[in-house]
């Protein structure tokens, strides 16, 4: 069936860097783009970006330009976030998603991230 | 960005009622909203894009209005499972961005 399974939880010291993987499964990886979300504990959502695994082209949030980079390999369907120069802060549970398109609307299409991998708990703490 | 606000932030009713929470928006989205549900220890789920286009496999208890700046999310008959925190999110600009969630409660 249609899943997005990412890596195992991660703990790191502040400074450090943390790669997250995700990896499709039941569907053209490179169909459509993978998005990447984090959530603090108790918290609401953070967009940080999304790639297209076609071509490997990126759009980063603001607040993370600089500190991410969204890569992926197409011969294992993975798609991987890496972040850097870690704080306290980063502590969250990361998710990735696939933003689809369905048909409608002024742009002639709708977003939406209708497939999610499971989440991965980055522990930042010294 | 755009600055998504939720209301209420919490909510409780009884089972079979019908609630309804508000989606702003801080500038015009036309209609580029959807609505996730997630609960506790899961992964959110899509309900609504599109403002108001239910999507595939998505019960027919939940529908989006709205169109602009105002948005509202829904749910008819209310049942146990529908216990869970509700997001909305705009795509409208290439900065995505969240609401803080509206949390129902089942009576």
């Amino acid at each position: 069936q249609v899943q997005l399974i990412q890596s195992g939880a991660e703990v790191k010291k502040p400074g450090a860097s943390v790669k997250v993987s995700c990896k499709a499964a039941g569907y053209t990886f490179t169909n459509s783009d993978i998005t990447w979300v984090r959530q603090a504990t108790g918290q609401g959502f953070e967009w940080m970006g999304w790639m297209d695994p076609d071509n490997g082209d990126t759009r980063y949030a603001q607040k993370f330009q600089g500190r991410v980079t969204m890569t992926r390999d197409t011969s294992i369907t993975t798609a991987s976030m890496e972040l850097s120069s870690l704080t306290f802060d980063d502590t969250a549970v990361y998710f990735c998603a696939r933003r689809s398109r369905f048909p409608g609307g002024s742009w002639g299409y709708y977003y939406g991230m209708d497939v999610w991998g499971q989440g991965t708990t980055v522990t930042v703490t010294s | 960005d755009i600055q998504m606000t939720q209301s209420p932030s919490s909510l409780s009713a009884s089972v079979g009622a019908r609630v309804t929470m508000t989606c702003r928006a801080s500038q015009s989205i036309r209609d580029d909203l959807s609505w996730y549900q997630q609960k506790p220890g899961e992964a959110p789920k899509l309900l609504i894009y599109g403002a108001s286009t239910l999507h595939s496999g998505v019960s027919s208890r939940f529908s989006g209005s709205g169109s602009g700046t105002e948005f509202a999310l829904t749910i008819s008959g209310l049942l146990p499972e529908d216990s869970a925190t509700y997001y909305c999110q705009q795509s409208f600009t290439t900065q995505w961005t969240f609401g803080q969630g509206t949390k129902v409660e089942i009576k």
